[in-house]
């Protein structure tokens, strides 16, 4: 069964400051994978997703994200990050065949001057 | 760019009450999906619709639990008898083709439901 797991329940970064958000899944295969923003009272926008290629995929608001197949991994960067940038981030990532996100717990992410 | 849209923002119902929340999925999008987010926690699949019927469902939809299409613009998920711990952020979600290929899924803003 897939599972996603967010380690960081919580991180603060400078304004300009670079970020990276860890994601790590398990899956047997090669999963579709997702990172989704949630800014308070908002629901879930799309950042960036992988299928297949290049490992590294460019998403919207300058954010990227690098899947490392040896790691399991699928870490969001950016950077240097905007005030406007504060929000909750989402791993999520999809079975090939199955019809569902598996979302991680979340990451909050606090901008400060 | 089209959107997902939610009805309403907010819902308070008393328990035991039914529920019905609404959705209206982008327009040229097939598969249909209801995900909850109870407050502090991960955002959990509830279950997805194709061709008019349920094409997969999570062990938290249970026989409380109904989806429908009842025209060609709305999805709705009704809650029959409403509990407390059925408060929580419900997310609709529709896609062009089904979760587990190259079509991502685009949500809602979502219905905020506080049960009472």
């Amino acid at each position: 069964a897939q599972s996603v797991t967010q380690p960081d329940i919580h991180i603060t970064v400078s304004e300009g400051a670079s970020l990276e958000l860890r994601c790590n899944y398990s899956y047997g295969a090669t999963p579709y994978l997702f990172w989704y923003v949630q800014s308070p009272g908002q629901g879930l926008q799309l950042l960036l997703k992988y299928f297949s290629g290049d490992t590294l995929v460019q998403g919207i608001k300058g954010f990227e994200a690098e899947f490392k197949r040896s790691q399991s991994s699928f870490n969001l960067r950016k950077p240097s990050v905007h005030w406007s940038d504060a929000a909750e981030y989402f791993c999520a990532v999809a079975g090939r065949g199955a019809n569902n996100l598996f979302f991680g717990t979340g990451t909050r992410l606090t901008v400060i001057p | 760019e089209p959107e997902v849209t939610q009805t309403p923002s907010h819902q308070v119902t008393q328990m035991g009450q039914e529920v019905i929340l609404r959705c209206v999925p982008i327009s040229n999008h097939l598969y249909f999906y209801w995900y909850r987010q109870i407050l502090g926690q991960k955002v959990e699949f509830l279950v997805s619709f194709y061709n008019n019927e349920i094409s997969e469902k999570s062990e938290i939809f249970d026989d409380q639990f109904s989806v429908e299409r009842p025209d060609g613009s709305n999805f709705t998920l009704k809650i029959r008898s409403t509990k407390l711990e059925d408060s929580a952020m419900y997310f609709c979600a529709s896609s062009q083709t089904w979760g587990g290929s190259n079509q991502p899924q685009h949500f809602g803003d979502g219905t905020r439901l506080s049960i009472l």
